[in-house]
């Protein structure tokens, strides 16, 4: 069965300083894409930043990069100089892969930015 | 483009009434879907239409569930009759296409509330 695995339910961070959930997975697809979705007070989820499980590269998008080790099942997520608004629920993703888009969530961290 | 949009964003009903909820994907985007947010069961996929059909409903609670998609710019969940334990954030996506990889955008999200 495929599977998401967010170890840390919250987790804090100073302003301007940088911080990195966690995310594991399991799947038996070779061909699958990770996904981290952010989803602020406002209730809103709103994709962070994508990763192609064949790409080797990781991910960036200004100060959110990715760290995926493929051989691990490990996809954490790295932000850089945190800002108030990056204050938010935080969920990884993945989808199934193949024929699909049919994604699966992991339960969340909750990152709170500290002033 | 105007995103995905949902209405209700807050639903209050009591228990045995009928609750609509209401989706417009993104024009253009083949796939749509409906997940249900609760804190107990973190973020579930409910179903999903492609091409305005139902292609996996595996995932609907039960028969008080159902889901309807008469056209590419609309869809519906439906539930009949509520139960307090149906009181979730109930939220559609849309994407573009078949690949595993294509971005889910999420609506708003609505807030049911089944006293």
């Amino acid at each position: 069965a495929q599977t998401v695995t967010q170890s840390q339910p919250e987790m804090s961070v100073q302003e301007a300083e940088t911080v990195t959930l966690s995310c594991t997975y399991d799947t038996s697809e070779n061909n699958y894409y990770l996904f981290w979705y952010k989803q602020p007070p406002s209730r809103q989820m709103i994709l962070v930043i994508r990763q192609e499980a064949y790409k080797q590269q990781n991910a960036t998008e200004n100060r959110f990069s990715v760290n995926f080790q493929k051989a691990a099942k490990s996809f954490s997520l790295k932000i850089s100089d945190s800002q108030l608004g990056d204050t938010a629920m935080y969920f990884c993703a993945m989808n199934y892969g193949g024929a699909t888009n049919k994604l699966i969530f992991g339960t969340g961290t909750l990152l709170a930015v500290q002033p | 483009d105007a995103g995905v949009i949902q209405s209700p964003r807050h639903e209050v009903t009591e228990m045995g009434q009928e609750v609509t909820l209401r989706c417009k994907p993104i024009s253009g985007h083949d796939y749509l879907f409906w997940y249900r947010q609760t804190m107990m069961r973190g973020l579930e996929l409910l179903i999903y239409f492609n091409n305005n059909v139902p292609i996996d409903d595996s995932g609907m609670p039960e028969d008080r569930f159902s889901a309807k998609m008469p056209n590419a710019s609309f869809s519906t969940l439906k539930i009949q009759p509520s139960e307090p334990r149906d009181s979730a954030v109930y939220f559609c996506a849309s994407s573009w296409g078949l690949a595993g990889g294509d971005t889910q955008y999420f609506g708003p999200g609505t807030r049911l509330t089944v006293l």
